[in-house]
């Protein structure tokens, strides 16, 4: 076990709504990255953050948006659901941006 | 899109064999990393490789880095059922972006 912790691990929601998902980092973490993982692809960096500041986004439309908290848990929001956001989700923290990143078990969002 | 291509994209080997996985990527790097993924759930980090080492060894893992190529391998000896997983290369590089391959489908037979 990592120690990173996702909520909720499944997730169904339609087309155009919103939706909120949460990641605890394991301790001593100070930076947390989201990635997308659509079926049978890698993984797609969506953001990193680090100290509560974004450090670094891939190629997702602003209506991907997060936080970092003071405790360096850290939140995904995505605005405007479509259909081809539908994938697993995954949060993963490191203690620097290069280090190793430990990954929670994934959050999977159905849209329909 | 990806900066890393693993190839093949999946392999089947029996029990025991030896497993090479291939990583091409694009754009300077500061390490790369290799980590394997059980169905559906989290990734797991198995070695981390800097743009200034050329080869790495954990346990049955060895890795190597060619920066003028712009590739690595991942090679898993006497393989086991266990292994059976996908596994994924990851490039960081100086702008703190982490880049996932498309992974490799790996079956160990019985």
């Amino acid at each position: 076990e990592t120690g990173v912790t996702q909520s909720p691990t499944h997730l169904i929601k339609t087309r155009g709504q919103q939706v909120t998902l949460r990641c605890s980092s394991q301790s001593g973490h100070n930076t947390v990255s989201w990635y997308q993982q659509a079926l049978g692809q890698g993984p797609q960096f969506i953001f990193q953050y680090y100290r509560e500041e974004e450090n670094g986004r891939g190629n997702f439309p602003p209506r991907f948006s997060g936080l970092q908290f003071p405790n360096y848990s850290s939140e995904l929001n995505v605005n405007a659901l479509e259909l081809d956001d539908s994938a697993l989700y995954l949060c993963a923290s490191s203690s620097t941006s290069e280090d190793i990143q430990y990954f929670g078990a994934g959050t999977r969002l159905s849209v329909l | 899109s990806q900066q890393g291509e693993e190839d093949p994209q999946a392999l089947s080997i029996q029990e025991g064999e030896n497993a090479t996985m291939n990583c091409s990527y694009k754009t300077s790097i500061n390490n790369l990393q290799w980590y394997r993924q059980n169905s559906g759930r989290g990734l797991v980090h198995l070695i981390l490789i800097r743009s200034n080492e050329r080869e790495k060894h954990s346990g049955r893992l060895r890795v190597t880095l060619d920066t003028s190529k712009k590739s690595s391998s991942l090679l898993i000896t006497a393989s086991r059922a266990a292994d059976t997983a996908s596994y994924f290369c990851a490039t960081v590089s100086s702008a703190s972006k982490i880049i996932f391959g498309s992974g490799t489908r790996l079956s160990i037979r019985p």
